[in-house]
């Protein structure tokens, strides 16, 4: 049972533009929300964070938004560069030492 | 800092054969997860080490097996492997595996069962 999800396996965004990649998770215990970006042949790197008591995180160019009434979170990513364009994992954690990924989304920045 | 290493990167196994994957987290690192990343499924937890114990484990059949050594570094063993146990194999590490540390990942072991 998929409990992290995100429905979108693909994204393509101008450059420049604001890139919005979504999530969804089913367990209302997830108390901590991160964002991880995967380049091919590399393993996942951790972009952004947020724990359940917040609804908004931003670094940088990338916020991360929790709207936990709706079980949802986004990162949007502004402005979008060509370097951005990588496999999105957005993931969820539960107490017992237990991250929770969803499927990824690819994201592809058009220059 | 020397990052998280997997070796070896690239493996082909027949359905029925064992395999056995390595992992050695960053110096300090005592936590090792394991996750399996398939197209339709995304990463999947397998199982997390503490200090030569396993603290954690996900849905996966006992075929899936792990340990880990005094000196941090990890080892993930399949047995009987099937067609479906192709996939990305990566490891994580992280100091103590709490939600507000960052998981250092590796490069992953390609395994490719014919």
């Amino acid at each position: 049972d998929q409990q992290v999800k995100q429905n979108s396996p693909s994204l393509s965004v101008q450059e420049g533009r604001i890139s919005i990649l979504n999530c969804d998770y089913t367990n209302s215990m997830f108390d901590y929300f991160l964002w991880y970006k995967k380049y091919p042949a590399e393993g996942p790197t951790f972009l952004i964070s947020i724990s359940s008591i917040k609804d908004k995180n931003e670094d940088g160019r990338f916020t991360v938004f929790l709207n936990k009434s709706a079980k949802h979170l986004s990162l949007h990513i502004v402005p979008s560069q060509p370097g951005d364009s990588a496999v999105y994992f957005c993931a969820a954690w539960y107490t017992g030492n237990q991250f929770y990924f969803g499927t990824g989304t690819s994201l592809t920045v058009i220059p | 800092k020397a990052g998280v290493t997997q070796t070896p990167r690239y493996l082909i196994k027949t359905r029925g054969q064992q395999v056995t994957l390595s992992c050695s987290p960053i110096s300090g690192h005592r936590s090792v997860s394991w996750y399996q990343q398939t197209p339709g499924q995304g990463l999947q937890f397998l199982f997390e080490y503490f200090s030569e114990t396993q603290r954690n484990k996900g849905n996966f059949p006992g075929r899936f097996s792990g340990r880990q050594f005094s000196n941090s570094r990890s080892e993930m063993n399949v047995s009987t492997l099937e067609l479906g146990d192709s996939a990305l194999y990566l490891c994580a590490s992280s100091l103590t595996a709490w939600r507000e540390e960052t998981q250092y990942f590796g490069p992953g072991t390609r395994l490719l069962v014919l």
